[in-house]
């Protein structure tokens, strides 16, 4: 069965350290994979995709992620957290070969940012 | 560009009523828009595919006579969420997929409708 997997629940950073947010994921074929962030009461906003070539992709707000097929995971990642980056973290995956069908998501990580 | 909004944002209403929820593409054609429903601190479950002029496709234990779906142009989405019950509280979220553009798989999401049913 499709199912992603976020280990972590809840995180705390300090403002400046670097972040990593975990992501696995179950799926029979060559992911789509995404990442996407929620600040609080707003909707999801995509921070990267993954779909193929390069296994390190970088995103929007310094952002980076990288796949790794035989781990079967796609790792988030900041050099240096802002306070602004505190929110809910979403990682999903979609199917492959242009199928538009639902997207799996984690159940989320929640980031607070100390000061 | 890929701008999805939701109107409103948020609706509070008595019990028995039902509330229209409205998802548009403000500056792409989306030939599918997704409805999902998020529980507090929870993650997005999908409730139906909704295809421009045609029926809606929910997703197992989704009621379609309680959540009905139109998508009646390329650029809006409803959901009417019929005789609405206190369970029902929750926070809706639509998103948009591009048509033509990026591959197939990117979905826009809008900023979501909080539900209050008293």
């Amino acid at each position: 069965a499709q199912s992603v997997t976020q280990p972590d629940i809840h995180i705390t950073v300090s403002e400046g350290a670097s972040l990593e947010l975990r992501c696995n994921y179950s799926y029979g074929a060559t992911p789509y994979l995404f990442w996407y962030v929620q600040s609080p009461g707003q909707g999801l906003q995509l921070l990267l995709k993954y779909f193929s070539g390069d296994t390190l992709v970088q995103g929007i707000k310094g952002f980076e992620a990288e796949f790794k097929r035989s781990q079967s995971s796609f790792n988030l990642r900041k050099p240096s957290v802002h306070w602004s980056d505190a929110a809910e973290y979403f990682c999903a995956v979609g199917p492959f070969s242009g199928g538009y069908n639902k997207l799996i998501f984690g159940a989320g990580t929640r980031l607070a940012v100390h000061p | 560009g890929a701008v999805v909004s939701q109107h409103p944002s948020r609706v509070i209403c008595k019990s028995g009523t039902s509330v229209k929820i409205e998802c548009r593409s403000l500056d792409f054609q989306a030939t599918t828009m997704f409805w999902y429903r998020q529980f507090p601190k929870k993650s997005l479950m999908l409730m139906a595919t909704s295809n421009e002029g045609s029926k809606a496709t929910y997703e197992q234990g989704v009621e379609k006579d309680k959540f009905l779906i139109n998508h009646a142009s390329l650029t809006l989405s409803t959901l009417t969420v019929t005789s609405a019950h206190p369970e029902d509280s929750s926070f809706y979220i639509c998103s948009a997929r591009v048509k033509k553009r990026e591959g197939w798989n990117t979905q826009y999401f809008g900023p979501g409708t909080r539900l209050t049913v008293l």
